[in-house]
């Protein structure tokens, strides 16, 4: 079983819609739960963090951490075909002495369709 | 202000030729991190270098060395390029400690 997995999609959805991009995890010690977002052929972009359980809110995205199920989820309010995208998931332990590892899950591709 | 520099954007090697990859960062960043990228499989870490000076081994580093040259700069190199190295690589800075990277634009990477 991989430490963070995720639906790859392809996931198309018309503009407006309310998105919602799914991780599961499998290592219950992961405290910080982020979301980069990848255009094509650019580098990955955090977009938003949370740390442990909960949820965190900025403009049209809402981040979601579910820790009982190992569980978390972006949604996306009011899609936009600029949210065309793929979004990775990514997971820490917290902030160690030196360095913190990362594990990121393989990403979602979205189209928003006009 | 550029953040994450990579160069070059695009190479295509040969099996068993060699090259270097260039990474700078202009944030003071102390950590940097080296990660390559494949369908399916995520972003996976080759080697990253906590702070100046020290470097250490990720999740996949066999084929590939690096140097912390200074603060600002990491590169990978490749010594026998094979074709399981054809890949996205990606250059990756933070802050010493912290679970918030900022990546490069990726070298996109053949080996025939």
């Amino acid at each position: 079983q991989k430490e963070v997995e995720q639906d790859p999609g392809p996931l198309s959805v018309p503009e407006g819609a309310i998105v919602s991009l799914n991780c599961t995890y499998s290592n219950s010690a992961f405290q910080y739960f982020m979301w980069y977002r990848q255009y094509s052929r650019k580098g990955p972009e955090l977009l938003m963090y949370t740390y442990s359980s909960g949820n965190k809110e900025d403009g049209r995205f809402t981040a979601q951490v579910d820790k009982s199920s190992k569980y978390i989820s972006l949604f996306i309010r009011d899609s936009q075909p600029s949210d065309s995208a793929t979004y990775l998931c990514a997971m820490s332990e917290g902030m160690k002495t030196s360095y913190d590892k990362v594990i990121f899950g393989p990403g979602t591709s979205l189209s928003v369709i006009p | 202000n550029a953040g994450v520099t990579q160069t070059p954007k695009f190479q295509v090697l040969k099996t068993g030729q060699s090259m270097t990859l260039q990474c700078a960062q202009d944030m003071n960043h102390n950590s940097m991190y080296w990660y390559r990228q494949d369908p399916g499989m995520g972003l996976r870490l080759i080697y990253y270098s906590a702070s100046e000076g020290t470097t250490d081994k990720g999740e996949v580093p066999n084929g590939y060395n690096v140097s912390r040259l200074n603060k600002r700069e990491f590169s990978l190199r490749l010594e026998s390029a094979a074709p399981s190295q054809t890949s996205v690589y990606f250059c990756a800075s933070s802050v010493l400690g912290s679970y918030e990277q900022y990546f490069g634009p990726g070298t996109r990477l053949t080996v025939t």
